[in-house]
């Protein structure tokens, strides 16, 4: 089946400690996004990548850093830096301009 | 000024009712509009996508569209218990001439809906 897989679903972070969340397409889309949801509150977007090996930070990047090394992957790094990492992590696709995004079934961060 | 604000709810509505939600956004240049549910501790999922302004109808979903208001809407017909989650109005908007934009999400209404 096509779709947007994100491991692991639930995820502990120790003080100090980098962690990094999974997300991988195979859907052929282009684009792909980082969002954080805490609760109570709608998404906010982190990254987002339209190309392999080219990506542009979102409204709350600091903290967090990503790679698009091959088309189907957009692993997202939570840095020490990000000193309120506690959320729920949405990774999504869309394929062309103006379509909506499909949205993997999200990983849930806590800290230890 | 958010850039897109949705009614705060939460809205609670009998089954059977109508349930309408709202959602406002400050871009004149977008083009696209969607509403997601999402249930609770879930991933959202999409509903319904409007592009032009008017209504458009999917089952018991109706989406509509004023461009020139700088607003969009989902009525949903019949309300089922089922139908209660948080709705997410989510916006495309020019991420700096970017081909493919981004979504801008809305805060989120709850809806329940009570037998």
């Amino acid at each position: 089946d096509g779709g947007i897989t994100q491991s692991p679903k639930y995820l502990f972070r120790k003080e100090g400690q980098n962690v990094t969340l999974s997300c991988e397409q195979n859907l052929n889309h282009d684009a792909m996004y980082w969002y954080r949801q805490d609760p109570g509150q709608g998404l906010r977007l982190i990254y987002y990548s339209q190309i392999v090996n080219d990506f542009q930070k979102g409204d709350i990047a600091e903290g967090y850093s990503v790679s698009r090394e091959k088309k189907e992957s957009f692993p997202l790094t939570v840095t020490s830096a990000q000193k309120n990492p506690t959320a729920f992590y949405l990774c999504a696709s869309r394929g062309y301009t103006n379509q909506p995004q499909h949205f993997g079934d999200g990983t849930r961060l806590s800290i230890l | 000024q958010k850039e897109v604000e949705q009614n705060s709810g939460p809205l609670s509505v009998p089954e059977g009712a109508i349930a309408s939600l709202n959602c406002t956004y400050s871009d004149r240049g977008s083009q696209s509009f969607f509403w997601y549910r999402q249930y609770s501790g879930k991933s959202p999922e999409l509903i319904m996508s409007i592009y032009s302004n008017g209504d458009k109808e999917d089952g018991r979903f109706t989406a509509q569209l004023n461009k020139a208001s700088q607003y969009v809407s989902l009525l949903i017909r019949d309300s089922q218990p089922s139908d209660s989650a948080t709705y997410l109005c989510a916006v495309n908007t020019n991420a700096g001439g970017t081909s493919y934009g981004k979504l801008t999400f809305g805060q989120g209404t709850i809806l329940t809906v009570h037998p």
